[in-house]
């Protein structure tokens, strides 16, 4: 079975704090992405790479930055957190065809 | 830019009722179209997709959409639901060469008896 594994549920993290949100797949896919999910919003995209150390924005990439270092990991950096990014965080992976993205289940993080 | 429409914030539906839940899109190139379910608590799940070939595509649990391109939707249904269908439903798009998933903005489902 195909995974996508967010590294935590649940954060609580306070402002100004670093913070790292990590993701692995195991399909070998070539790209990965980072939404996050607000209600009424949907999701919309902070990030994604198509291949190791390779990044682009997406639409809201401000106060966030992403590693890819190997094919199965990206990491979502939140360098100062802020309340307004009190959100869930959804990490996917795709491979190069035209088909749909992988999720994995998603971090919930509460910026005190 | 392509974007997604889902017009319905919420669809309150009885058990056994059939249901539709609205998607539009609009993109001035070839799309491929998807839809998503996300249970409480979890990431989504692929549950349909169009690439291309038969404009109705369906899924395993009873669901079908339909590509209707002249007017720019794609639509999803359901002709009897069922409580374990309650679960937020997002429509996507995805154009020409690009890997990334613009997503609508959600439609709850809730099914009760």
């Amino acid at each position: 079975d195909v995974k996508v594994t967010q590294s935590s549920r649940y954060l609580v993290k306070r402002t100004g704090e670093k913070v790292f949100l990590e993701c692995v797949q195991d399909m070998d896919h070539e790209n990965m992405f980072w939404y996050r999910q607000d209600p009424g919003l949907g999701l919309r995209l902070i990030y994604f790479s198509y291949d190791v150390k390779m990044k682009e924005k997406g639409d809201i990439p401000e106060g966030y930055s992403v590693s890819r270092e190997k094919k199965e990991r990206f990491s979502l950096i939140l360098e100062s957190a802020s309340t307004n990014q009190t959100s869930m965080y959804l990490c996917a992976s795709s491979d190069a065809t035209r088909g749909g993205l992988f999720f994995g289940e998603g971090s919930r993080l509460t910026v005190l | 830019a392509q974007s997604v429409t889902q017009l319905d914030s919420q669809v309150p539906v009885f058990e056994e009722a059939p249901v539709e839940l609205r998607c539009n899109y609009s993109s001035s190139v070839s799309v491929y179209l998807f839809w998503y379910v996300q249970y409480p608590n979890q990431g989504l799940q692929l549950l349909l997709k169009y690439l291309s070939g038969s404009t109705l595509v369906e899924s395993i649990n009873g669901f079908e959409a339909e590509f209707n391109k002249s007017q720019t939707s794609f639509h999803l249904r359901k002709p009897s639901v069922h409580i374990s269908d309650t679960a937020e439903y997002f429509c996507a798009v995805r154009t020409g060469t690009a890997s990334k998933l613009t997503f609508g903005t959600g439609t709850r489902l809730q099914v009760t008896l």
